[in-house]
C-alpha cells in the first residue's frame, strides 16, 4: 500500500540553525511533491511545490530536495527563526488526489 | 479575496445526529477536496471533486459520510447518522484547475466536529 513517511514527529533546533526535515514514501511515483505549514487551530498554508525532474528547489530560507531514487524529499530551513514553529506536512501528487504525511513538529527555540 | 470559507467552526452534536459541513471555494477553482484531520490518522482525504462531479471517493469511510457539490461555489460534507469516532476537524480545500499536483491546495480554516 502507498506510504509517506515524514521522519520524527517533533524537531527541537536552536534559532540560527538549519532545520532538516524528511519525508519518505513508497509505492508511489508522484509527479509532484510539495510542502505545507501548518499552525495550530488553522488549515494547512502552501510553501513549495517541487517537480519529478527538479532536484532542488528555493525560496528565500527554504530549499526542498526530492530524490525519485530514493522516494525521499528533504525540506530545509535556513536561519530559523521562532516564527518558523509549526508543523511542517509533506503532500504526494496524484492525478485524483493529493495525501498528505503525518507531519513534523518543528520547534525552534530562541 | 476571502480564501475558503467553511462553516460552522465548531459544531457539537449527539451521536446518531445529522451533521452537514459547509464549504465556499475560492471563486474561479474548479478542483475541491475534503480532508479529516485527527491525531492518530492524520490529514486523510475523503473526496475530490472536479467541475462539481466527484472523481474520486475511495475516501469516504462509510455510507454514512456523503458529499455534494451542486454549484461551483458551494460542497457540503453530511454525516448521517453521526458516532464519536466521527470527531475530527474536517478541512475543505480548493485549488486551480488541478492537474495531478502542479497547483497548490487552498485551505479552509476547518470545522472541529465533536460527536458526545
Amino acid at each position: 500500500s502507498q506510504k509517506i513517511e515524514q521522519n520524527s514527529e517533533a524537531l527541537n533546533i536552536q534559532e540560527g540553525k538549519t532545520a532538516t526535515l524528511t519525508c519518505n514514501y513508497t509505492n508511489y511515483s508522484p509527479a509532484y511533491l510539495q510542502w505545507y505549514r501548518q499552525d495550530p487551530g488553522r488549515g494547512p498554508v502552501f510553501l513549495l511545490l517541487i517537480r519529478e525532474n527538479e532536484k532542488e528547489k528555493r525560496k528565500e530560507r527554504l530549499k526542498v530536495t526530492f530524490d525519485t531514487t530514493l522516494k525521499q524529499s528533504l525540506f530545509h530551513i535556513t536561519a530559523s527563526q521562532p516564527a518558523d514553529s509549526a508543523t511542517y506536512l509533506c503532500a504526494l501528487a496524484g492525478l485524483h488526489d493529493m495525501r498528505f504525511g503525518a507531519g513534523t513538529r518543528l520547534t525552534v527555540k530562541p | 479575496d476571502a480564501g475558503v470559507i467553511q462553516s460552522p467552526r465548531h459544531e457539537v452534536t449527539e451521536m446518531g445526529q445529522e451533521v452537514t459541513l459547509r464549504c465556499k471555494p475560492i471563486s474561479g477553482h474548479n478542483s475541491l477536496f475534503w480532508y479529516r484531520q485527527t491525531m492518530m490518522r492524520g490529514l486523510e482525504l475523503l473526496i475530490y471533486f472536479n467541475n462539481n462531479v466527484p472523481i474520486d471517493d475511495s475516501g469516504m469511510p462509510e455510507d454514512r459520510f456523503s458529499a455534494k457539490m451542486p454549484n461551483a461555489s458551494f460542497s457540503t460534507l453530511k454525516i448521517q447518522p453521526s458516532e464519536p469516532r466521527d470527531s475530527a476537524v474536517y478541512f475543505c480545500a480548493s485549488s486551480f484547475y488541478w492537474t495531478g499536483g502542479n497547483e497548490k491546495l487552498f485551505f479552509g480554516s476547518g470545522t472541529q466536529l465533536s460527536v458526545l
